[in-house]
């Protein structure tokens, strides 16, 4: 089983729409929680980090966290086309300094 | 600060070559993290520093790999004998001994033909 799981998709949405993308992970003594954004041909950046249960928001961005059931959502409201990216869920399981990245999900906004 | 810097942003070379790979981390970051990124397995880490020291390299995939850090501003990651199911993007990235934050940098994007 791997560590962290991420619908690889594609994801398409309209523009304005809401895009909710979904990650799950493996070791419940997870604590530190992270969404990167990976533009074709580029390098992963950080949109947002999340600690504790409940959500955390970030301009368009919303990060949900329930560690009970072991998984960590990001939804993108007012989607615009330059959203249209992979979105990588990464997880610190504590166990180390090291993160655990999902494959990744992509998303393309459609104008 | 100009961020993580790797060289170079592309290689391209025959089987049975040696390839390095370099990396300068960000001024003041105490973690270098070497990962390889393909469509098949995602973002894999290879190894880590801490400090300049290897602190888990459980993710070399074998022997032909190794990775220094000789100074806290420079790390190399090197592949001999390449091969071609070496092609892939290699990421270094860094962060600090409080945050947990990783910045990448541009990849190092490598074909093995």
């Amino acid at each position: 089983q791997k560590e962290v799981e991420q619908n690889s998709g594609p994801l398409s949405v309209p523009e304005g729409a809401i895009a909710s993308l979904n990650c799950t992970y493996s070791d419940r003594g997870s604590q530190s929680f992270f969404w990167y954004r990976q533009y074709s041909g580029k390098s992963p950046e950080l949109i947002m980090s999340i600690y504790s249960n409940g959500d955390k928001e970030d301009g368009r961005f919303t990060a949900q966290l329930n560690k009970a059931s072991q998984y960590v959502s990001l939804l993108i409201r007012d989607s615009q086309p330059s959203d249209s990216a992979t979105y990588l869920c990464a997880v610190n399981p504590n166990t180390g300094n090291q993160f655990y990245f999902g494959t990744g999900t992509s998303l393309t906004v459609i104008p | 600060d100009a961020g993580v810097i790797q060289s170079p942003r592309h290689e391209v070379t025959e089987m049975g070559q040696e390839v390095t790979l370099r990396c300068k981390p960000i001024s003041g970051h105490d973690y270098l993290f070497w990962y390889r990124q393909t469509m098949m397995r995602g973002l894999e880490l290879l190894i880590y520093f801490n400090n300049n020291v290897p602190i888990d390299d459980s993710g070399m995939p074998e022997d032909r790999f190794s990775a220094k850090m000789p100074n806290a501003s420079f790390s190399t990651l090197k592949i001999q004998p390449s091969e071609p199911r070496d092609s892939a993007v290699y990421f270094c990235a860094s962060r600090t001994e409080v945050q947990e934050t990783q910045y990448f940098g541009p990849g190092t994007r490598l074909l093995v033909l």
